[in-house]
């Protein structure tokens, strides 16, 4: 099975902070790769698909990058309705689903 | 728009079978054009994919729970269901049904409010 692992677990920004959020894949996935913010008591939410695709209606601040095995999710300028988990999330053919273990942004 | 609704149970007791639905509103579940799915999250913990089902009945199960998942579709009703059986504490979560378009299949891009089922006796 392939391994998801994200870094930090959790993070503390100021307002227009940047914050980067890192994912890693056990092995290669190309670019399958999404993530996803969950508010708390909320379902989750997609943002970005494909590695770096902003899904409709997602805020530009919201980004993504990467292929392989590593990739980034980038928030520009954090603002306070962005506190959240965020998770990423790989497939394959096969199919299988995964998602990472999440990372937690809090205001500091 | 469309929008998935879980029902079911929150209480069932070890070695039973859960049984949830998803009904889906502002689209039709026979429509060829998505894949169906079941995900779920205990408490403070992350989500783990169940399974999923094409409007044919064709279904992909998690290998880790595939032999205890069964997941069907009744379009008459525009509904989609999950079964679960054995139940242990260890299925206790907040259970989401989710959609994904054929396109873009490997992402879900609307999902229910999600339903908590425990199980306990």
């Amino acid at each position: 099975d392939i391994q998801m692992t994200q870094s930090p677990s959790s993070l503390s920004a100021s307002v227009g902070d940047r914050v980067t959020i890192t994912c890693q894949a056990s092995q290669d996935i190309s670019n399958y790769l999404n993530w996803y913010q969950q508010k708390p008591g909320k379902a989750p939410k997609l943002l970005i698909y494909d590695a770096s695709n902003l899904e409709t209606g997602v805020p530009s601040r919201f980004s993504g990058s990467g292929s392989g095995t590593d990739f980034t999710f980038t928030i520009s300028s954090l603002q306070p309705e962005d506190i959240a988990t965020y998770y990423c999330q790989q497939y394959d053919n096969l199919p299988r689903f995964a998602f990472g273990p999440g990372t937690k942004v809090d205001i500091k | 728009q469309v929008q998935l609704q879980e029902s079911g149970p929150g209480l069932v007791k070890p070695s039973q079978t859960l049984s949830l639905t998803c009904t889906v509103s502002g689209g039709s579940i026979s429509s060829g054009s998505y894949y169906w799915s079941w995900i779920r999250q205990p408490a403070g913990k992350g989500l783990e994919w169940i399974g999923r089902i094409y409007t044919s009945g064709s279904t992909n199960y998690n290998p880790s729970l595939k032999s205890r998942v069964t997941i069907s579709v009744d379009t008459s009703k525009n509904q989609f269901s999950l079964k679960l059986s054995s139940v242990t504490a260890a299925d206790t979560a907040v259970y989401y049904c989710a959609r994904s378009w054929i396109q873009l299949w490997g992402n879900f891009d609307y999902w229910g409010q999600g339903t908590l089922v425990t199980v306990s006796s």
